[in-house]
């Protein structure tokens, strides 16, 4: 079975420091990962995804991703960190492809962003 | 373009009574997927929708159902309500042959 550790459930930085979002995953065949957002009150927005291609995925509003699969790791950075950037980040597996398969997310991590 | 749309906003309801949330898809995405976001959780898969039919379940009790039309528009249906059933339902959308699902807003329920 898949599932997904999301180590951190509140991570918060200053303005302009560095983001580091933690996500472990579990799976017995190669999976597909995303990153996504929740701003309050809202749904989520994919920030970005990994689909077997480079293992350095780059998303929208700075942010990127590096797959390790000897850690089976796949974590969220920003070199900088901005004031709009908090909000929750959700991590997701699919076996399938997010077309034919759920979506398996973790619990999520609150970023809180400090001026 | 439009985006997910999924209606009602909010809603509240008292334990026992039925529900209906609804969603409308991007244009030319042909898939529904339901999730249940409780508060504090990550999303949970309820089931997803393909050609009018169920192609797959998350594990999720038969009180909730669902609905997928011609123009691909779906309703999720909750029965009996519980007060477990309070919650976010996310609906997301995906076109054919794609591995990306695209979320609505959500609806958010209540139950008294």
């Amino acid at each position: 079975a898949q599932s997904v550790t999301q180590l951190g459930s509140h991570v918060s930085v200053s303005e302009g420091a560095l983001v580091l979002l933690r996500c472990n995953y579990s799976s017995s065949v190669p999976p597909y990962l995303f990153w996504y957002v929740q701003y309050p009150n809202q749904g989520l927005q994919l920030l970005l995804k990994y689909t077997s291609a480079a293992t350095l995925v780059k998303g929208i509003n700075g942010f990127e991703a590096e797959f390790k699969k000897s850690e089976t790791s796949f974590h969220l950075t920003k070199p900088s960190a901005h004031m709009s950037d908090a909000a929750e980040y959700f991590c997701a597996v699919s076996v399938y492809g997010g077309s034919q398969g759920n979506l398996i997310f973790g619990k999520g991590t609150k970023l809180s962003v400090k001026p | 373009d439009a985006g997910v749309t999924q209606s009602p906003t909010h809603l509240i309801k008292t334990r026992g009574q039925q529900v209906t949330l609804r969603c409308s898809p991007k244009s030319g995405h042909d898939t529904v997927s339901w999730y249940q976001q409780a508060l504090g959780q990550g999303p949970q898969f309820i089931f997803q929708y393909y050609e009018e039919e169920e192609r797959q379940r998350g594990n999720f009790p038969d009180r909730f159902s669902g609905h997928q039309f011609p123009n691909y528009s779906s309703e999720l249906n909750v029965n009996a309500l519980l007060l477990g059933d309070s919650a976010l339902y996310l609906c997301a959308s995906t076109p054919r042959e794609y591995n990306e699902q695209f979320f609505g807003p959500g609806t958010r329920l209540t139950v008294l």
